[in-house]
């Protein structure tokens, strides 16, 4: 079965300082990739998404960037935080129509 | 236009009560319907999935398909506090591209 890996779980971090958060994904081939923020008490808003290795869509103009260097590893990433990019990240994996699995979330805080 | 449109509520509801959550969505190119259940601080984990229009029935959950109203809804009898959680609608296009979200319900279930 399919398993995402997502770290950290917590981070807190000041503004205008880099970031990095890393999704890896066990189980399958090929996934589509999805990086997704939820602002408290809101819902997923997708931020990017990724078909394949180097492929990657934005949704949201922003501060924020991804990228896919291998099919299974999908990376989020700022030069520059802003105090709006506090939120919880979450990465998810689906593969065909089948069901997307999400890891356990980064909860941001930026100070 | 929203691709997906979710009340967020919060739905509060007396144990035992039959619950009723809704989408509605603006393509009709999509097949593939999805609901999800995301308790606090945890990510989204698949509750029930529908192919095309019809219902689907999993114990006290409910899922039904009307494509040609373009609304999705899940049903739940007999609500427990234990279901008490962020219900999100998730949208699959043909070619599964993109899993497109609700913004999700809140659902407290008092006890």
């Amino acid at each position: 079965s399919q398993t995402i890996h997502q770290w950290p779980a917590t981070l807190v971090q000041p503004v205008g300082s880099p970031l990095s958060l890393e999704c890896t994904v066990e189980g399958t081939s090929n996934p589509n990739l999805y990086w997704y923020r939820q602002a408290a008490g809101r819902g997923l808003q997708l931020l990017f998404y990724s078909v394949g290795i180097g492929q990657i869509s934005s949704e949201v103009p922003q501060n924020l960037s991804a990228s896919r260097p291998q099919d299974r590893q999908f990376i989020l990433s700022s030069k520059k935080l802003l105090l709006s990019d506090s939120g919880f990240y979450l990465c998810a994996a689906v593969t065909g129509h089948t069901e997307a699995f999400f890891g356990q979330g980064t909860r941001l805080t930026v100070v | 236009q929203k691709e997906v449109e979710q009340d967020p509520g919060p739905l509060s509801v007396p144990e035992g009560a039959i619950v009723s959550l809704n989408c509605t969505y603006s393509n009709s190119a999509f097949q593939y319907f999805m609901w999800y259940r995301q308790y606090s601080r945890k990510g989204p984990e698949l509750l029930m999935y529908t192919y095309s229009s019809g219902n689907k029935e999993d114990g006290r959950f409910t899922a039904q398909v009307d494509k040609s109203s373009k609304y999705i809804s899940l049903f739940i009898r007999d609500s427990q506090p234990s279901d008490s959680a962020t219900y999100l609608c998730a949208i699959d296009g043909e070619y599964g591209n993109k899993l497109v979200f609700g913004a999700g319900t809140i659902l407290r279930v008092k006890s």
